[in-house]
């Protein structure tokens, strides 16, 4: 089976501070992705990583995938209150298509 | 493009009945379709995958003759939960792949509808 595993879980900041989010996985999907879902919506993907040492930056956020393509990173600079949600990584299996997520990062960022 | 909606977003039943929810894609034709189930504060738990013309795939521990899905159309995707009870209260979401010829993807990726909370009391 495998698993993704998100750190931290929960995590609440004062605007204008930075934080990361992390995503590790037991093994290698075929490409990584990030969703933020607010309350009583659905989730929105945000990226999607596929190359080892690949990087994409999204506004403010930087999104960073490891060498080895187990690993997985979201880089906040400046949190505004806007980024408030549940950020999900998920892996995605090239054999049936489905999307393995992890426990998910639930950030509060305070005015 | 690569639109997911759902029927109902919200609904409250009597335990016992039955509910049906629907997901269409709107600009798309999508062969394959998921469900997800997410608990407050939860991550989303893959409950099945749906198979347009064919018999939807359960993931471990999903009851197929309590949640029913129906893919009759390339666009529509149903979940009937049937016999509700309260500890099927839950937020339903659903997915699905447009083709990559489309134009709205690269990577196989899943596009979400916005999801339908469902209350049984």
């Amino acid at each position: 089976t495998q698993l993704l595993e998100q750190s931290p879980q929960f995590l609440s900041i004062q605007e204008g501070e930075n934080l990361t989010v992390y995503c590790n996985s037991s093994s290698v999907f075929s490409s990584l992705q990030w969703y933020r879902q607010e309350p009583g919506e659905g989730p929105v993907l945000l990226v999607t990583v596929v190359t080892g040492g690949e990087v994409k930056k999204l506004k403010r956020l930087t999104f960073q995938f490891g060498d080895a393509r187990k690993d997985s990173s979201l880089h906040i600079t400046a949190a505004q209150p806007g980024d408030t949600g549940l950020y999900l990584c998920a892996g995605l299996s090239a054999s049936n298509y489905k999307l393995t997520f992890g426990k998910g990062t639930l950030l509060t960022v305070n005015p | 493009g690569a639109v997911v909606s759902q029927h109902p977003s919200w609904v409250i039943c009597k335990s016992g009945t039955s509910v049906k929810i629907e997901c269409r894609s709107l600009d798309f034709q999508a062969t394959t379709m998921f469900w997800y189930r997410q608990f407050p504060k939860q991550s989303l738990m893959l409950m099945a995958t749906s198979n347009e013309g064919s018999k939807a795939t359960y993931e471990q521990g999903v009851e197929k003759d309590k949640f029913l899905i129906n893919h009759a159309s390339l666009t529509l995707s149903t979940l009937t939960v049937t016999s509700a009870h309260p500890e099927d209260s839950s937020f339903y979401i659903c997915s699905a792949i447009p083709p990559r010829a489309g134009g709205f993807s690269s990577y196989n990726e899943q596009f979400f509808g916005p999801g339908t909370r469902l209350t049984v009391l």
